[in-house]
């Protein structure tokens, strides 16, 4: 069954709004969370990586004030994409892992703002 | 140059044929590689592990040779079901984190 779980697994959404996606580890605390961003025939392209309790370490060309990040809990990171625009719309999807053992992938979260 | 390259393909393959898949990473310290398997509008799915002796499960075969910093991949016997897109993946060590990197992916699409 899924290790990881991410909510709402698509959204529509006006351009100016707020869009939070959830993302939550099933039966194991995941130390580290990882927010990847995948457009249409691209790779997955991390974000940014996230420590429970710290604060989220942004890849270069990600505007950390736009694609807030909150790790608040072992089992719980939220992905807050601020007033979002046409050229957010993508698939987002979250990983989590407990040390250094596997990283499970979400199912992802389909964007589109309009 | 990108960390991890990849030829997107399509790859258009018979069924039952035999088709390999490279990738290349330019970092040397890359510590841990990976196959995944991402079916259209999901999630990757962890495929394989890769090890520099080589590692097989069923159909698939999987090969690190750090030397020339490639990956590949290796799938015997397709079936209509192994039409997906392939992603290989490395690890890199930073010190505060360890990121997995993806590639492209390349497109597999298996035919009668």
């Amino acid at each position: 069954g899924a290790v990881v779980s991410q909510h709402p697994s698509w959204v529509i959404c006006k351009s100016g709004t707020s869009v939070k996606i959830e993302c939550r580890s099933l039966d194991f605390q995941a130390t580290t969370m990882f927010w990847y961003r995948q457009f249409p025939k691209q790779s997955l392209m991390l974000m940014a990586t996230s420590n429970e309790g710290s604060k989220a370490t942004y890849e270069q060309g990600v505007e950390k004030d736009k694609f807030l990040i909150n790790h608040a809990s072992l089992t719980l990171s939220t992905l807050t994409v601020t007033s979002a625009h046409p050229e957010d719309s993508s698939f987002y999807i979250c990983s989590a892992r407990l040390l250094q053992e596997t990283q499970y992938f979400g199912p992802g979260t389909r964007l589109l703002v309009l | 140059r990108k960390e991890v390259e990849q030829d997107p393909g399509p790859f258009n393959v018979p069924e039952g044929a035999t088709v390999a898949f490279n990738c290349t990473y330019s970092n040397s310290a890359s510590q841990s590689f990976f196959w995944y398997r991402q079916d259209c509008r999901k999630e990757p799915k962890l495929l394989m592990s890769v090890y520099s002796s080589g590692n097989e499960d069923g159909r698939f075969t999987a090969q690190l040779n750090r030397a020339s910093q490639y990956i590949s991949l290796l799938i015997r016997d397709s079936k209509l079901s192994d039409s997906a897109t392939y992603l290989c993946a490395v690890i890199l060590n930073t010190g505060t984190a360890s990121k997995l990197t993806f590639g492209t992916g390349t497109r597999l699409q298996v035919t009668l």
